[in-house]
């Protein structure tokens, strides 16, 4: 079957770093997408990754390595406003986007 | 109208009723999905439609169906509601089917008793 792994909650403090695996296995391989979603609203896309390395894109970077079925989500200087969720999404070969049940990141000051 | 707009925002539907969530966009996307997402779970796809007048059927589509008339708009129906379809409802779509970024709407709150 197909499968997104990623931890269910996780607490960084305001200015620190935090780093949000995600490990897949899927049916093909098309792209790993990061989405942000916050409490009672809708996903908002922030990276995606189609090739091994390090995407960065202000304050988040994207990391892939599709040997390992691993990903990771950076997020830098952490604002109150991170608090949300992050969903980690794995485009399959029909793709369609097989999704993780999210992490719930808490940000304290 | 800018992106996707969702109707209604939340409903309480009695079970065994017909109700049909509603999806606009206007971004000329050849692509829309519907997905439910439920507490502890991933978002779920219920059902596709890569272009206008093609639709297909996604990881759970029993209890649903859906209709592509025009680019625009993709209903979701729900037949005969069933409590275990108590859920929040999102519309997404993207330019093409392929491993493009997908936007969504605001979603629908369902509940059903």
């Amino acid at each position: 079957g197909q499968n997104i792994d990623q931890p269910t909650e996780m607490t960084a403090t305001e200015g620190a770093i935090v780093q949000i695996n995600c490990t897949y296995q899927t049916s093909g391989f098309n792209g790993l997408f990061w989405y942000q979603q916050h409490a009672g609203e809708a996903p908002t896309f922030l990276s995606y990754n189609v090739l091994d390395g390090l995407e960065e894109k202000g304050r988040f970077s994207s990391f892939l390595s599709r040997s390992k079925g691993y990903s990771y989500l950076l997020l830098k200087e952490l604002q109150m406003k991170d608090s949300a969720s992050y969903l980690c999404a794995v485009a399959d070969s029909n793709y369609q986007l097989i999704w993780g049940a999210g992490t719930k990141l808490i940000i304290k000051p | 109208i800018a992106g996707i707009t969702q109707a209604p925002t939340s409903q309480i539907l009695a079970a065994g009723r017909r109700m049909t969530l509603r999806c606009t966009q206007d971004m000329r996307h050849n692509a829309m999905y519907w997905y439910r997402q439920d507490l502890g779970l991933g978002l779920r796809l219920i059902h596709y439609s890569n272009t206008a007048g093609t639709t297909g059927k996604g990881e759970v589509p029993d209890g649903y169906s859906v209709s592509r008339a025009n680019t625009d708009d993709f209903p979701l129906t729900l037949a005969s509601a069933v409590p275990s379809q108590t859920s929040v409802y999102f519309c997404a779509s993207s330019l093409s089917g392929a491993a493009d970024t997908q936007y969504f709407g605001p979603g629908t709150r369902l509940t059903v008793l």
